[in-house]
């Protein structure tokens, strides 16, 4: 399978604790993305990469949360002292750089399901 | 929160049925991408629109890029059970990210 895979694929945590989600993205992808999405809603933007530049950091993302993307390749996603707030689904997406117009849209992986207790 | 309006927020459709679904936004986006979702999973690309006016389709489903560049419809033809899920338009600028609505619930009737 060569799309973007995400793990664990769910995860239970008592509140205060610290978790940690990884994306695998597609392989020639430059471009990592992830978001948040609760439940009725749409995604929402978090952060994204290109190689392992963090480029862009949203407000939704507080001082609790660090991404990293260290060789360019996976990224992983932090969520220290978890509230229960933080329960959602984390999703992961990338996309090729500039050129062609197909290789602009993002493509998603399965997603990671966080509940805080 | 969402920036893009979605409607209609959920339906019933009758197998055979055609459905329209649309989103409309106060802002500009350069690209329309529309997305299905199944529970407990990511979205899956189902369409991607890059021009205004473009109509493009992918086997029973047509989407367009509107000429405003402030909204984009959806359509499904002939229903089928597995058309069941949730689907989003998202909106994308020159800064790649995406903004979401806040998606259509399908459900079909056999």
């Amino acid at each position: 399978d060569t799309g973007v895979s995400q793990n664990p694929r769910h995860k239970i945590t008592k509140r205060g604790q610290n978790v940690t989600f990884r994306c695998d993205p597609i392989s020639e992808h430059n471009r990592l993305y992830w978001y948040r999405q609760t439940l009725g809603q749409g995604p929402e933007f978090l952060t994204y990469f290109q190689n392992e530049a963090q480029l862009e950091k949203s407000r939704l993302l507080s001082d609790r949360f660090s991404a990293e993307r260290p060789k360019g390749s996976f990224s992983t996603l932090e969520i220290q002292r978890t509230e229960q707030g933080d329960s959602a689904m984390y999703l992961c997406a990338s996309r090729r750089g500039l050129g062609q117009k197909i290789a602009e849209t993002q493509y998603f992986g399965p997603g990671t399901r966080l509940l805080v207790l | 929160g969402q920036q893009l309006n979605q409607s209609p927020q959920s339906m019933f459709i009758q197998e055979g049925e055609d459905v329209s679904m649309n989103c409309t936004s106060s802002s500009i986006f350069n690209t329309w991408l529309w997305y299905k979702q199944d529970p407990g999973e990511g979205p899956v690309l189902l369409i991607a629109l890059y021009k205004a006016g473009e109509l493009t389709s992918n086997g029973r489903l047509t989407a367009q890029f509107g000429i405003t560049r402030k909204d984009s419809f959806l359509n499904i033809s002939a229903s089928i059970p597995s058309d069941v899920g949730i689907y989003f338009c998202a909106g994308q600028r020159n800064d790649y990210k995406l903004s979401f609505g806040a998606g259509t619930t399908v459900t079909v009737r056999a």
